[in-house]
């Protein structure tokens, strides 16, 4: 069983929407959880990170976290063209060095 | 503030050569990671490294794969003899003390 399972997409949405991004994992440990944007050809970019259940907001990004379900969520309200990108979870354990990501959700935000 | 460095951006090789990838974490950052992204596939960790140490190298292949952080300079990943199915990007993360990495944007390494 994969560390973190993440749905690769590729989602499509209007300009304006709201966008649900998800991933489930597999170890309880794990107690770190960020997103990442990745722009075509370019390095990861850390949108949000997080350490406790329940809603972290930055803008219009939500990063949501249940430990219970083992259930992280990134929502995006107003989703504009420029959000469109890959992004990827990533979760660390307490104590660990590195991080697990997801393969990845591919977004395209529609004019 | 400079981000993470990478260079080459890009490295073509061919069989059997050596690749030499280059990181410069950010300043500040003692900590560096080594990330490997395969095409339709996450990031996997490699090693990593604080300054002199490999901490912890347990994704990194056995044979011909090392990795280096001088006390001066950049970390260094290397690869030895490279083959076809090293073609990937390979990402530089560092960080502070604490849990957040941040990326560098990658050299692409293409094997003939």
């Amino acid at each position: 069983q994969k560390e973190v399972e993440q749905d690769p997409g590729p989602l499509s949405v209007p300009e304006g929407a709201i966008v649900s991004l998800n991933c489930t994992y597999s170890n309880s440990a794990f107690q770190y959880f960020m997103w990442y944007r990745q722009y075509s050809r370019k390095g990861p970019e850390l949108l949000m990170y997080t350490y406790s259940s329940g809603n972290k907001e930055d803008g219009r990004f939500t990063a949501q976290v249940d430990k219970s379900s083992k259930y992280i969520s990134l929502f995006i309200r107003d989703s504009q063209p420029s959000d469109s990108a890959t992004y990827l979870c990533a979760i660390k354990g307490s104590g660990a060095n590195n991080l697990f990501f997801g393969t990845g959700t591919r977004l395209t935000v529609i004019p | 503030n400079a981000g993470v460095m990478q260079n080459p951006r890009h490295l073509v090789r061919r069989r059997g050569q050596e690749a030499r990838l280059r990181c410069s974490p950010m300043k500040g950052h003692s900590h560096v990671y080594w990330y490997r992204q395969l095409p339709e596939e996450g990031l996997k960790f490699m090693v990593y490294l604080q300054k002199e140490n490999i901490i912890d190298e347990s994704g990194m292949p056995k044979e011909r794969f090392s990795a280096e952080f001088p006390k001066e300079g950049p970390s260094i990943l290397r690869i030895q003899q490279v083959v076809r199915g090293d073609s990937a990007a390979y990402f530089c993360a560092s960080s502070p003390i604490s849990n957040e990495q941040f990326f560098g944007p990658g050299t692409r390494l293409t094997v003939l």
